[in-house]
């Protein structure tokens, strides 16, 4: 039963452009985070938020910024997408303030195919 | 550096057999050990997590197996099954984060 939803599934855009991805959570939870995977299969995680706050922001290129309306929902918009882009941007909830013996709750991910 | 280490980087098993899977970390803090599966075109989700204070947790066919002192962790996946097809993440946890291994990407041939 899927509880973090994620859009669109696909995207295929030209270097330079701009590209927005969604995500909301029904879970009620408090904490919400952006992952990238990439062709290996490799989790490195981007940003997260705790009640509209950023509370880690890990070294990612300025032209990625996270954007929350409310706790529930956290978007991510890359600014002038690099071809090193290209990968699956995972998006993930949590109950508390971090992921410590918590579950984390994933989406299915966006596919970014930049060309 | 890398936090947690995960081996081997793919394994395949047959229908029935017990698959093996091993993980390692560098930090002696870390105390919770959660262990994700994902399949193909979804998101990893948790599967079997343990809390270092424990050496063995079952449920059903998976088995974490830990040793603090040595730094080591493996998940057992007993019987496998065709359905068990999956890359599996181990990771570590400590102060609010989170560190995931590589993946270990698991085939089961009926």
């Amino acid at each position: 039963e899927t509880a973090v939803f994620q859009t669109p599934n696909y995207h295929v855009t030209q270097v330079g452009n701009e590209v927005s991805f969604n995500c909301k959570q029904t879970l009620g939870h408090d904490t919400m985070y952006w992952y990238k995977q990439d062709s290996k299969k490799l989790l490195k995680i981007m940003f997260s938020y705790n009640n509209k706050q950023l509370i880690v922001n890990e070294t990612v290129p300025r032209r990625f910024s996270p954007q929350s309306s409310d706790k529930a929902h956290l978007n991510l918009r890359i600014k002038s997408v690099e071809p090193e882009d290209s990968a699956v941007y995972l998006c993930a909830s949590s109950r508390g303030l971090g992921a410590s013996a918590e579950t984390l709750y994933f989406g299915s991910g966006t596919r970014l195919t930049v060309l | 550096q890398q936090q947690v280490r995960q081996s081997p980087q793919s394994l395949t098993v047959w229908e029935g057999e017990t698959a093996i899977l091993n993980c390692s970390y560098e930090n002696s803090a870390f105390d919770y050990f959660p262990w994700y599966q994902q399949f193909p075109g979804e998101g990893p989700a948790l599967l079997i997590s343990i809390l270092s204070v424990s050496d063995k947790k079952e449920d059903g066919r998976f088995t974490i197996f830990f040793n603090k002192r040595e730094k080591k962790l493996s998940l057992h996946i007993a019987d496998s099954q065709p359905g068990d097809s999956a890359t599996y993440f181990c990771a570590a946890s400590v102060n609010n984060r989170i560190f995931f291994g590589d993946g270990t990407q698991l085939v089961v041939k009926p």
